[in-house]
């Protein structure tokens, strides 16, 4: 069984506050990493794709890097805003092909939290 | 572009039935996936489609099964339904040109 695991599993700062969260993988099972953002009572967002080691990835205030060898990505919300609330979650592609790029092994997600 | 879309959006059913739901995925995507997600055990791989074929599966029994259509509409069975399949079921699409998957809303099933 493949574990993606998350820390921490929830976290709550403050507005303006930095912050940042870890997913960490087997690295003899990478292919990819995905990360998404999943608001409440919306579709999951897709952040970032990242596929190779020492990738920095970003958009806005959010960006993420990647280390393949050690079997981790971390991914840094700058100045949090109430509206960065959500599930942030990660997703390995584990298996080589291009139709395996359909099958992610999600993290349980770490729960942000943006108090005003 | 119209997203992924999902139906219905809410079911409630009873153990022992069957349920049939719904994905339209993004115009020109081919590839459809199926996760399910459940308080304890997260966002789960049920099983992806391309070109009507399934590309993949996961660690589910084969009471779950799926199909995809010519343009690319894909549909999830669940038979003989067991209080344990309450769950929200996610249908994403992708592009094979790219690996992003777009999700949809999710159908949100009870089974009582």
């Amino acid at each position: 069984i493949l574990n993606v695991e998350q820390s921490p599993q929830s976290l709550h700062v403050q507005e303006g506050d930095s912050t940042n969260f870890t997913c960490s993988f087997p690295s003899s099972n990478f292919y990819a990493l995905h990360w998404y953002r999943w608001e409440t009572a919306k579709s999951p967002e897709a952040l970032f794709v990242m596929t190779l080691n020492g990738d920095e990835k970003k958009k806005g205030r959010i960006s993420a890097t990647l280390n393949t060898k050690e079997g981790y990505s971390y991914l840094y919300i700058k100045g949090s805003q109430p509206e960065d609330s959500a599930t942030y979650l990660c997703a390995l592609v584990s298996e080589a092909g291009g139709t395996s790029y359909g099958k992610l092994t999600f993290g349980q997600g770490t729960i942000l939290t943006v108090h005003p | 572009k119209a997203g992924v879309t999902q139906t219905p959006r809410y079911l409630i059913k009873t153990r022992g039935q069957q349920v049939t739901l719904s994905c339209s995925p993004i115009s020109g995507h081919r590839s459809v996936s199926w996760y399910q997600q459940t308080p304890g055990q997260g966002l789960q791989f049920l099983f992806e489609y391309f070109s009507e074929t399934q590309r993949n599966k996961g660690n589910f029994p084969g009471r779950f099964s799926g199909r995809q259509f010519s343009n690319s509409r894909s549909e999830m069975n669940v038979s003989t339904l067991e209080l344990g399949d309450s769950a929200l079921y996610l249908c994403a699409s992708r592009d094979l040109s790219y690996n992003e998957q777009f999700f949809g809303p999710g159908t949100r099933l009870t089974v009582l």
